[in-house]
């Protein structure tokens, strides 16, 4: 069974760190891409950034870009979201999900607040 | 960048009836590769989102037989045969020809 629990979220303030991890098991984890999709509250679905089965591919939402990186450790088969400079606007519940969106993670929030 | 867009934003139905939503795209969805990659996402308060159909009328794992998706191009659909209890939520269409993005969602409610 496919199971991905995400986990670093909490409270910043704005210019901060955190940094997010997305644990994955059940599949073959170095073949799958896999992204970061968010949800501020009461809002829609965000995409935030995706990478591929390497590694050696990322891409990212204009909005995020140039202060989230994402990256992966396959032999660890977790997922990472290093967020810098982060602004109230980033709050949000942040979901890890295979590259087709089939299996989610339960999500872990981030709050950005003075 | 591609722009979803779904019609109605709230939809109020009635039990052991049909529904319908329809999402639209700014640009064609159909891929270099030749495939459409439209997709169906369906969430419940509190939930993360389930994967209801994906390249356009493919049911994900365990999705009922009551969910159906259509459409082609910038025009797409998903139809509800007959609404149960749990089918209430929020749907999101969500397109990854271009990246990826997704509709602003469409609030399901009993009547």
């Amino acid at each position: 069974e496919v199971h991905l629990l995400e986990s670093g979220g909490g409270l910043v303030q704005p210019g901060g760190s955190l940094r997010l991890s997305c644990a994955a098991s059940g599949f073959n984890f170095s073949n799958y891409v896999m992204s970061w999709v968010r949800q501020a509250p009461g809002k829609g679905l965000e995409y935030v950034s995706v990478i591929t089965g390497s590694g050696a591919g990322t891409n990212y939402a204009d909005s995020v870009r140039g202060r989230f990186r994402i990256s992966r450790d396959n032999s660890k088969n977790t997922v990472y979201l290093q967020m810098n400079s982060l602004r109230v606007e980033d709050t949000a519940v942040y979901y890890c999900a295979d590259g087709g969106l089939g299996y989610w993670g339960r999500g872990t929030l981030v709050t950005v607040s003075s | 960048d591609i722009v979803m867009t779904q019609t109605p934003l709230s939809s109020p139905v009635t039990l052991g009836q049909p529904a319908s939503i329809s999402c639209r795209s700014s640009q064609s969805l159909i891929h270099t590769d030749g495939s459409t990659y439209l997709s169906w996402l369906h969430q419940r308060p509190g939930q993360p989102p389930r994967l209801l159909i994906y390249k356009v009328s493919n049911r994900f794992s365990g999705v009922p037989d009551r969910f159906s998706g259509s459409g082609a191009g910038t025009d797409f659909t998903l139809k509800i045969t007959r609404v149960e209890a749990e089918d209430v939520g929020i749907y999101y269409c969500m397109q990854a020809t271009q990246l990826i993005t997704f509709g602003p969602g469409t609030r399901l409610h009993i009547k």
